[in-house]
């Protein structure tokens, strides 16, 4: 159980255009799903906090009409970077986290990973 | 904010030695601590957690120890074999809060 799945796992595009990267929760409600970015070789850095229903908490230096999220349902969190350059180029992670309360399937706080999408602006 | 230090970067070992990783962090009110593989191209796994009320956790070949006074913790695998090469980060967070993950450790265990 507790499986993230992300569409697509990789993208190319041009300069200038937008792009959506979705992340689903199969098997469970994620309360709370986090975005990640992670260059070559570095660790994943936070990007943004997507609570279900609510406007998503983004990190400092993180701009958020750039990269808009939308957490709609308790099962998908999309994240739209628009108007990308190549300096977007990177890989993108999603994670969810079921927060509320009564489940004792899974962990209070743990994270459950998505497998990354590949976004490559030429 | 937390912030969490990870050492080595790299580890090599020999296949059936122990590896060891070690975190500290700054947040004393960080509870959660958990461990996450990742092969490339690929989201990082949940291996092991642990939480402020324990000391040690272990599953299998795999362990975490968390001082919380010092304010660290760290990863053992034992027996170690090829297919555990892949990078290593440690996090920390609260209870419904984000995590802050390490920098990272790429781990090779040479046949």
């Amino acid at each position: 159980g507790a499986v993230v799945s992300q569409h697509p796992s990789w993208v190319i595009c041009k300069s200038g255009t937008s792009v959506k990267i979705e992340c689903r929760s199969l098997d469970f409600q994620a309360t709370t799903m986090f975005w990640y970015r992670q260059f070559p070789k570095q660790s994943l850095m936070l990007m943004a906090t997507s609570n279900e229903g609510s406007k998503a908490t983004y990190e400092q230096g993180v701009e958020k009409d750039k990269f808009l999220i939308n957490h709609a349902s308790l099962t998908l969190s999309t994240l739209t970077v628009t108007s990308a350059h190549p300096e977007d180029s990177s890989f993108y992670i999603c994670s969810a986290r079921d927060s509320s309360s009564g489940r004792g399937k899974l962990s209070y706080n743990e994270q459950f990973f998505g497998p990354g999408t590949r976004l490559t602006v030429l | 904010g937390e912030n969490v230090e990870q050492h080595p970067s790299t580890l090599s070992v020999q296949e059936g030695d122990s590896a060891v990783i070690k975190c500290t962090y700054s947040d004393s009110a960080s509870n959660y601590f958990p461990w996450y593989k990742q092969e490339l191209g690929k989201g990082p796994q949940l291996i092991i957690d642990i939480r402020s009320n324990v000391g040690e956790k272990k599953d299998q070949r795999i362990a975490v120890t968390l001082n919380k006074t010092a304010k660290h913790f760290s990863l053992h695998i034992t027996e170690t074999q090829p297919e555990d090469s892949a990078v290593y980060f440690c996090a920390a967070g609260t209870n419904a809060g984000k995590s802050t993950f390490g920098d990272g450790t790429t781990l090779t265990v040479k046949p």
